[in-house]
């Protein structure tokens, strides 16, 4: 069964350095979603993504963050200059279709850890 | 965007049937009912939607009420490896993100 996929699975970083976490969306999909997951809290939208463009994003993706898919197959979520705050975990999913109301789900990667330091 | 309401947490014995309740009373006509569920230490997975009628999968059912105010997820043997939070998500036509409560932890004794 195809499925998301996301390296790496764990990464730590200093206070104010890059980082750029990756995804592999299921092969055949065209909307491309981040999530977030702070430990202990809910799930948080970050970002939608197709046809090369964000389609909706919330207050949280601010200018520190940014999305990419640099190539036809990966699916990237950069942060400039990570703050303690970003440490958390960060799903990718993709769906096959917008999910504007119905005929849609989303399948998620299994997650990057991030720890800021 | 509507909100849903769920309880925090249920309990139920493995290889009984589950009921997992959600109110939506501020539905609009164009939302759909998703659920999700997040098992321990892994990504949310999609289980169900639907609009209006009753639902039907592999994973589980879905009964939404009459007036789509409330529905319940329905586990219909429910074994260890269903324990999960469970998240009942509104998506409107106009949105392309799920907007996500607290969920129900649900816990299965064996």
């Amino acid at each position: 069964e195809p499925e998301v996929t996301q390296t790496p699975s764990h990464q730590v970083t200093q206070m104010g350095q890059e980082v750029i976490l990756r995804c592999v969306p299921i092969s055949n999909h065209l909307y491309f979603y981040w999530y977030r997951q702070i430990l202990g809290q809910k799930v948080e939208f970050l970002v939608s993504f197709y046809n090369n463009e964000i389609s909706e994003k919330s207050e949280i993706f601010d200018d520190q963050f940014s999305v990419e898919r640099p190539d036809g197959s990966n699916f990237t979520l950069k942060i400039r200059s990570t703050k303690l705050e970003d440490s958390a975990m960060y799903f990718c999913a993709s769906s096959e279709r917008g999910l504007a109301g119905g005929y849609n789900e989303q399948f998620f990667g299994p997650g990057t850890r991030l720890t800021v330091l | 965007d509507a909100k849903t309401t769920q309880p925090n947490s249920m309990e139920s014995n493995e290889e009984e049937p589950v009921h997992l309740p959600c109110n939506h009373s501020t539905i609009s006509g164009t939302d759909y009912i998703h659920w999700y569920r997040q098992l321990p230490s892994q990504g949310p997975e999609y289980v169900i939607h639907g609009l209006t009628s009753n639902v039907n999968n592999r994973m589980a059912s879905l009964a939404i009420a009459e007036d789509r105010k409330s529905s319940t997820l329905i586990l219909h043997r429910a074994t260890l490896r269903d324990a999960a939070v469970y998240y009942c998500i509104l998506m409107g036509d106009s949105n392309y993100q799920l907007i996500w409560g607290a969920g129900t932890k649900l816990i299965i004794k064996p």
